[in-house]
């Protein structure tokens, strides 16, 4: 079975444009969660939907990040304007059970580097 | 609050040695999970264990174990005669159903040298 799989792998830009990170969770999978992670804040939960639908979204750092979930099979996070400091490695994960319970099934992040 | 502690920021050790990664967790919940997971060197996380808090059993896989006391809080992970293949950034983390969601520890560094 084909694991959690996010796209782009890398990306550079420049501040102020905007960045698009998607990811398709595992088949089945109810639950899907963005995390981000940086050296100095360690893995952060941005936010986590249940059947395509935003359950906590307290996480996400400010207006400038959005994220949707338009079907079963796709993810997308979105940072418009981007800022230096939003550059991470941004973790897409999913899940059978819900997330007091289950395991977690990660991508293998998106790398974003904003200059 | 911090709630997953993992006092030790980064581990050596030589090939076959055995080795122990420690996790205190914080927690008023008498329900919980707590999990760990793998970081290798290629970036994605690694599902290895999750051990509900009514389940103290100590568990084994392969040369890996973990041990679950209630009493002092803490998970513990160790890996005996280890490999290269070993390292990694392990995590901890603790899930609450009636509080926080998932909550990753800092991670150790694990080193393990030929």
């Amino acid at each position: 079975d084909a694991g959690v799989i996010q796209s782009p792998r890398h990306e550079v830009t420049e501040m102020g444009q905007e960045v698009t990170l998607r990811c398709k969770p595992i088949s089945g999978h109810d639950y899907l969660f963005w995390y981000r992670q940086t050296m100095m804040r360690g893995l952060e939960l941005l936010i986590y939907f249940n059947n395509n639908v935003p359950i906590d979204d307290s996480g996400m750092p400010e207006d400038r990040f959005s994220a949707k979930m338009p079907n079963a099979s796709f993810s997308t996070l979105k940072i418009q304007p981007s800022e230096p400091r939003d550059s991470a490695v941004y973790f897409c994960a999913s899940s059978l059970r819900g997330p007091k319970t289950g395991e977690l099934f990660f991508g293998e992040g998106s790398r974003l580097t904003v200059l | 609050a911090q709630k997953v502690t993992q006092a030790q920021t980064e581990i050596s050790v030589v090939e076959k040695e055995d080795v122990t990664l420690d996790c205190v967790y914080e927690t008023r919940d008498t329900t919980y999970y707590l999990f760990w997971y793998k970081q290798p060197p290629s970036g994605e996380l690694v599902f290895l264990i999750r051990r509900n808090s009514f389940d103290e059993q100590n568990e084994i896989s392969g040369r890996y174990s973990w041990n679950f006391q209630k009493s002092t809080s803490s998970f513990n992970f160790t890996i005996t005669a280890s490999q290269v293949v070993d390292s990694a950034v392990y995590f901890c983390a603790l899930s609450e159903p009636y509080g926080q969601n998932f909550v990753f520890g800092p991670g150790t560094r694990l080193s393990v040298l030929p």
